[in-house]
């Protein structure tokens, strides 16, 4: 399975302040995705990263709140824009290394807080 | 993409009681995953069942997937305080997209 390093693990924003989320791989892969997780809830995805591609979005999050960068097959970022304390939430980047039967894996999260 | 439900949302037993949490969705599924967050984790992948009426275990948890492709089962035998966390199901069409989640609280 896949090794993924995530940074920050967690932060402590001002709200109307831009915090950028890194995600690295240990293999190439084509598609990572971001999910959010707010508290005591599930996952939801935000967003799946194909390099050299834009983002695609899922109903309810958009480019200008949660900009996606993919610059090759082994790194991305997530910026959580103009945070407000609604964007308090746990933000995870994970891989589905097709055809291994590992399932996706998850970095280990950030917790952001926005105050 | 749709939600899938599971129930209970919470359970709380006591160490040696079993456990079972259930998914369910509205419409036919091609695969199910079940992944555990310990508290303050990541989702971790247990297992995936493809086939219907599919049955697969890992020591004390049995999975099952519904002849229907529809519903899915987590069953933990004799709960250990290290079960502690948050099961949740999920599926895979070209992106996971998660269940509700059960969180299981343990009392030694």
């Amino acid at each position: 399975s896949a090794v993924i390093s995530q940074k920050p693990s967690r932060d402590i924003c001002q709200r109307g302040t831009s915090l950028t989320i890194q995600c690295q791989v240990d293999s190439q892969v084509t598609m990572m995705f971001w999910y959010r997780q707010q508290p005591g809830q599930s996952l939801t995805l935000i967003a799946t990263a194909n390099q050299g591609s834009e983002a695609t979005y899922e109903s309810g999050f958009v480019i200008d709140k949660f900009p996606i960068s993919r610059p090759n097959l082994t790194f991305s970022t997530l910026t959580v824009s103009n945070m407000s304390p609604e964007d308090s939430s746990i933000y995870l980047c994970s891989v589905d290394l097709a055809g291994t039967n590992y399932g996706y894996t998850f970095g280990s999260g950030t917790r952001l807080t926005v105050v | 993409g749709q939600q899938v439900m599971q129930i209970p949302q919470y359970q709380h037993v006591q160490e040696g009681e079993d456990f079972t949490t259930y998914c369910n969705s509205s419409t036919t599924l091609s695969n199910i995953q079940w992944y555990k967050q310990r508290p303050g984790g990541h989702p971790v992948f247990l297992i995936q069942l493809v086939k219907s009426g599919e049955v697969k275990k890992q020591k004390r948890l049995t999975f099952q997937f519904g002849e229907a492709k529809k519903n899915s089962s987590l069953h933990i035998t004799a709960t250990q305080t290290t079960d502690v966390g948050t099961y949740f199901c999920a599926y895979n069409t070209d992106k996971l997209i998660f269940g509700t989640g059960t969180r299981l609280q343990v009392f030694p």
